[in-house]
């Protein structure tokens, strides 16, 4: 089955700055990427997503770009605020139906 | 805050009681999951209902037990619990087809559970 890494584990970064999140995968059969935020106490949401078919996704100050042949994806984070200080969990799923496979999470320290 | 509720929020239970965690989902989807949240494993999938069709994670004990009346409604049968068991316990709802992706996934508040 669908094996998903995350690194790094924790991140530390001056407001302002930028923060990279990365993810690995293991099906190359995977083609649906997601990305989720969990602020403290709160329910983890999408914050943005991409398919297999695009190598890079932006959203105002979010992005993600994605290599399939190296089955890796990365989440980036420009201009960071105290807001962006959350947990992030990368996930990986077949198109077609397959459930989600989360990674472990990266939680992520916006320092004022 | 409504599309999908969970009760209770908060529940601490002995290892001999019977307890069920309920979840309802306001948003008119077809599948619904839970999910364990804890320190070890951050998100992971126990039980989905998708489709009319039940899909389980195999590694998940027997004392847990889900059951699903309607797609809105969504209970997580608990008997016989282990320390270990103490977790966050993360419902979601999702709009699937079954010729496209997966639907995102909206989640509840979660029910932190307690085991004694």
């Amino acid at each position: 089955g669908e094996n998903v890494e995350q690194h790094p584990s924790t991140l530390s970064v001056q407001e302002g700055d930028s923060a990279v999140i990365k993810c690995t995968y293991s099906d190359s059969a995977s083609n649906y990427f997601p990305w989720y935020k969990q602020e403290l106490g709160k329910r983890p949401q999408l914050i943005i997503d991409i398919r297999s078919n695009v190598g890079e996704k932006k959203d105002q100050r979010i992005a993600v770009t994605l290599n399939k042949t190296a089955k890796h994806f990365s989440l980036h984070i420009t201009e960071t605020q105290p807001e962006d200080s959350a947990v992030y969990f990368c996930a990986a799923s077949l198109q077609y139906g397959q459930n989600f496979v989360f990674g472990p999470g990266t939680r992520l320290s916006v320092l004022p | 805050e409504t599309g999908v509720t969970q009760t209770p929020r908060h529940l601490v239970m002995g290892m001999t009681n019977k307890k069920s965690l309920k979840c309802e989902q306001h948003l008119g989807h077809n599948a619904m999951y839970w999910y364990k949240q804890s320190a070890k494993k951050p998100l992971e999938l126990m039980f989905v209902y998708s489709l009319e069709e039940r899909v389980e994670n195999n590694s998940v004990p027997s004392r847990f037990s889900p059951e699903c009346p309607n797609s809105s409604h969504l209970f997580l049968h608990l008997h016989t619990l282990q320390p270990e068991d103490s977790a966050l316990y993360l419902c979601a709802s999702s709009q699937d087809s079954r010729l496209g992706p997966k639907g995102e996934q909206f989640f509840g508040p979660g029910t932190r559970l307690t085991v004694l």
